[in-house]
């Protein structure tokens, strides 16, 4: 199989605060994890690519002070959301990119439901 | 850049019948692989189907098959002898051959009518 799972699954914070969503690969190495972010009844949105052992690379417009992610393990991504504002409230979603298969195909998260105060 | 433009932002289809999906795309390689996503109200994104540009032959998986026109750029998904579980949201997606991500469609919300 190919599972990702993400934590926590919902979180509720006050503004100015940092958030921090967990993004794992649980029976296969990642070295490609992909954050999406997704509002009501709208589409995914790629917000980063994150490389194991090296730095994200931010899609134009996202900001990367904002939303800092670490890729230190071949199983674990995470994307920090600092300074959390109601307008950061969204649905966060990862994926992996399982390595060594000829599709490079991704396998998504369940997601991240966020909700700024 | 490539677009994915998914035109039907709703779709009804009566248990047991088929429905069609409609998805164009816009690139100008011809290294790339297209892909039909289902998100149901879990949220969970769940691959259905995939197609690569090189291979003329349509693929299926069960009751999902797909309709694809390289030259018109358009990657349309049939759902055959629908089922209540079918009704999710659909994306359609693309990603070229020496890519690694994914450019996603607005997405067509299937309602599935006992």
């Amino acid at each position: 199989g190919a599972v990702v799972s993400q934590h926590p699954s919902w979180v509720i914070c006050k503004s100015g605060t940092s958030v921090k969503i967990e993004c794992r690969s649980l029976d296969f190495q990642a070295t490609t994890m992909f954050w999406y972010r997704q509002f009501p009844k709208q589409s995914l949105m790629l917000m980063a690519t994150s490389n194991e052992g090296s730095k994200a690379t931010y899609e134009q417009g996202v900001e990367k002070d904002k939303f800092l992610i670490n890729h230190a393990s071949l199983t674990l991504s995470t994307l920090t959301v600092t300074s959390a504002h109601p307008e950061d409230s969204s649905f966060y979603i990862c994926s992996a990119r399982k390595s060594g298969v000829t599709y490079n195909e991704q396998f998504f998260g369940p997601g991240t439901r966020l909700t700024v105060l | 850049a490539q677009t994915v433009t998914q035109s039907q932002p709703e779709m009804s289809v009566q248990e047991a019948e088929t429905v069609t999906l409609s998805c164009t795309y816009d690139t100008s390689e011809s290294d790339y692989y297209l892909f039909w996503y289902k998100q149901p109200p879990s949220r969970q994104m769940i691959l259905v189907i995939r197609q690569e540009a090189y291979k003329q032959q349509n693929a299926t998986e069960n009751r999902f098959s797909v309709n694809f026109q390289k030259a018109a750029k358009s990657f349309s998904l049939k759902i055959s002898d629908s089922q209540l579980g079918d009704a999710a949201m659909y994306f359609c997606a693309y990603r070229s051959g020496g890519a690694q991500k994914l450019v996603f469609g607005q997405g067509t919300r299937l309602t599935i009518n006992p």
